[in-house]
């Protein structure tokens, strides 16, 4: 089946940064695009950022476009979210998540990670 | 951009009944629409992909529908652990990913 699990969150000053990291284990990590989706406190789902398998695809959502870079290290089954910028806004939960398959034009997402927590305060 | 749009934003259900979420789409998606369930402090769980074919481990009691704009949830006979947020998701044109905004089922 697989585990995603998030690491890497936790208070930040308005205008930081921080890398998030997403490790993977249980199966051929190389075989699947992944995304990255965040979650406010008490609202709903957004998807922030995307990364195929060998990363010669990455898209980003415009809220986070310029600020936020995703990257992987296929050998370290690891996926990254390097933040900047950081705004309250971008206050939430972060999960890690993988897609189903490759078929087109896209497939949804069958294995989540629990999810790590981001808090922009001063 | 494809917005999602689920109603109703609440459902309260009594449990052994059944329970009908629906999703509507700003643009066609054909069946390349998903459905998720989270439950408080969980990560979501995928349910649905293809508008209709169930996840892994899925239980039958869960059923989706649709096609184009309109979709269908149902969850047949309602179950102490069904009551959660559930969101559907288009993957059709993206990106964006495109999520609804939830619709909240709970205990009546």
């Amino acid at each position: 089946e697989g585990q995603l699990v998030e690491s890497g969150g936790g208070l930040f000053k308005p205008g930081g940064s921080l890398r998030l990291s997403c490790v993977a284990s249980g199966f051929t990590f190389t075989n699947y695009s992944i995304i990255w989706v965040r979650q406010a406190p008490g609202k709903g789902l957004e998807w922030v950022s995307y990364i195929s398998r060998t990363s010669n695809f990455i898209y980003y959502a415009d809220s986070v476009k310029g600020r936020f870079t995703i990257s992987r290290d296929n050998a370290k089954n690891s996926l990254y979210l390097q933040m900047s910028s950081l705004r309250a806004e971008d206050t939430a939960v972060y999960y890690c998540a993988r897609r189903r398959s490759m078929r087109p034009p896209g497939d949804a997402f069958d294995l989540w990670g629990q999810g790590t927590m981001v808090t922009v305060s001063s | 951009e494809i917005v999602m749009t689920q109603s109703p934003a609440t459902l309260s259900v009594s449990p052994g009944e059944r329970a009908t979420l629906s999703c509507r789409a700003s643009q066609y998606v054909s069946t390349n629409l998903a459905w998720y369930q989270q439950k408080p402090g969980q990560a979501p769980r995928l349910l649905i992909y293809g508008a209709s074919t169930r996840a892994t481990g899925i239980p039958a009691r869960f059923s989706g529908s649709g096609s184009g704009t309109e979709f269908t949830l149902t969850i047949s006979s309602l179950q102490s652990e069904d009551f959660a947020v559930y969101y559907c998701q288009q993957y059709n044109n993206w990106p964006p990913y495109t999520f609804g905004q939830g619709t909240k089922l709970e205990i009546k």
